[in-house]
């Protein structure tokens, strides 16, 4: 079956400095989705990439969707203390699979001041 | 804020306790979940149901029975749970069909059993 794997699995970062994430399926991707959650709380939508190559940004978030639709980045900059968190992706496999999407282990972002 | 609430947001039950959790969502949505995340582990997929009719059961223990009365609630009925099974319970919805569905989720329930 489908596997989504992200890493890393936990990032230590200072504050004002810029990380990524990595998002890698072992299939194709129909669109791959990025949430967040917060130390607490629930998952919350950040994003939806479609098309292969797409590139979208949201402030200081950059969201890349891979060629081949099987992997997929966020990277952040200036990392701030609201950056705080677990960052999941997640992806249906291709075709109408609507419903079965399939999340990642996360990466636990922790910023020190 | 969130479109999905949960009730009740936690739970402690013992292993021979009948409880159940409830989920309504505001958003005109047609379909539902249930998720389950455990500490360490991935968020995983419990139960899916379209218009009231469940299309997804991931191979979940007989303990745990989903019910959805109509589109706009689901309950997760709970019954001589195990301790392993303490988490958190989430609840989420979206729009029918298609491959580009956003989950938007509640904000959980918080499972222990003792």
């Amino acid at each position: 079956g489908q596997q989504v794997m992200q890493i890393p699995q936990y990032q230590h970062v200072q504050e004002g400095e810029d990380f990524t994430t990595y998002c890698n399926s072992s299939t194709t991707l129909s669109n791959i989705q990025w949430y967040k959650q917060r130390p607490g709380g629930h998952p919350v939508f950040l994003i939806q990439l479609v098309k292969s190559g797409e590139v979208k940004k949201q402030k200081r978030l950059t969201f890349q969707f891979g060629e081949a639709k099987k992997n997929s980045s966020l990277h952040i900059t200036a990392t701030q203390t609201t950056d705080v968190g677990t960052y999941f992706c997640a992806g249906p496999p291709g075709g109408d699979s609507w419903g079965k999407l399939q999340f990642g282990a996360g990466t636990q972002v922790v910023v020190t001041p | 804020e969130t479109g999905v609430t949960q009730t009740p947001r936690h739970l402690v039950m013992g292993m021979t306790n009948k409880k159940s959790l409830k989920c309504e969502q505001h958003l005109g949505h047609n379909a539902m979940y249930w998720y389950k995340q455990s500490a360490k582990k991935p968020l995983e997929l419990m139960f899916v149901y379209n218009f009231k009719e469940q299309t997804e059961n991931n191979s979940v223990p007989s303990r745990f029975s989903p019910e959805c009365p109509n589109s706009s609630h689901l309950f997760l009925h709970l019954h001589t749970l195990q301790p392993e099974d303490s988490a958190l319970y989430l609840c989420a919805s979206s729009q029918s069909q298609g491959t580009g569905n956003t989950i938007y989720f509640g904000e959980g329930s918080w499972l222990t059993v003792v």
